[in-house]
């Protein structure tokens, strides 16, 4: 069963680069029909989509995000990152990592997730 | 930008059945997908494509879109439904997810 796990900076300093990964286990990166995703949670609040890199590399970005987001594959460690630049108090929040997946004309949305990682942006 | 719009909140009695509503300009003409989360823990999808229900998801889960809106029906509600309840949809290469709303079941 393919499960996700993120990890990295839980306290990021405003203006700096907030920086994490998720490893991927129990499949592979590589699978067709499946795209990796960054979403996240402030507190108390909603999900929020953040982008995904496909398979084949391809990467689509939060519009009202874009210009701050890079996500990245390693596909030799089976794992995506995300970097999310200069941060504020804003980007407080829960970052989830998710698969989702595509077949054909069959979409299934985020079926599985990561158990979320807090980062917290203060000085 | 796409938005889609859910109730803040539902409160329902246990036993009787919850509709929750998702709205945006011709959602029926793009896939819809919800998810549940409880507490302290990761979304989980209960719904896809519309109206399927993934392994493992109980049937009194069930889910339908059509015009500008979707709706997520939960059958014979119980409290260990209790949670918050995301609809999700694509547009134009962006993933959208509705506010979220809270389901209380007393």
């Amino acid at each position: 069963q393919l499960q996700l796990q993120e990890s990295g900076s839980g306290l990021v300093k405003p203006s700096q680069t907030l920086s994490l990964t998720c490893a991927v286990s129990g499949g592979s990166i590589t699978s067709g029909g499946y795209s990796w995703n960054w979403i996240r949670q402030p507190p108390g609040k909603g999900l929020e989509w953040i982008g995904y890199i496909s398979q084949s590399g391809n990467t689509y970005y939060n519009p009202s995000l874009k210009s701050r987001v890079a996500i990245s594959v390693d596909r030799s460690k089976n794992q995506f990152s995300l970097k999310l630049s200069s941060v504020t108090a804003a980007d407080t929040a829960v970052y989830f990592c998710a698969r989702e997946r595509l077949l054909g004309s069959n979409y299934y949305g985020f079926d599985v997730w990561g158990q979320g990682t807090t980062v917290t942006v203060s000085s | 930008s796409y938005e889609v719009t859910q109730p803040p909140s539902l409160s329902v009695s246990p036993g009787q059945t919850a509709s929750i509503t998702c709205s945006g300009e011709k959602l029926g003409e793009k896939y819809a997908c919800w998810y549940q989360q409880k507490p302290g823990q990761s979304p989980v999808v209960v719904i896809y494509q519309d109206n399927k229900r993934p392994s493992g998801i109980p049937e009194r889960f069930s889910g339908s879109n059509s015009g500008n809106t979707a709706t997520l029906t939960i059958s014979g509600t119980q409290a260990m439904d209790e949670a918050d309840y995301y609809c999700q949809a694509w547009d134009s290469s962006t993933v959208v997810f509705g506010g979220g709303t809270k389901l209380t079941v007393l």
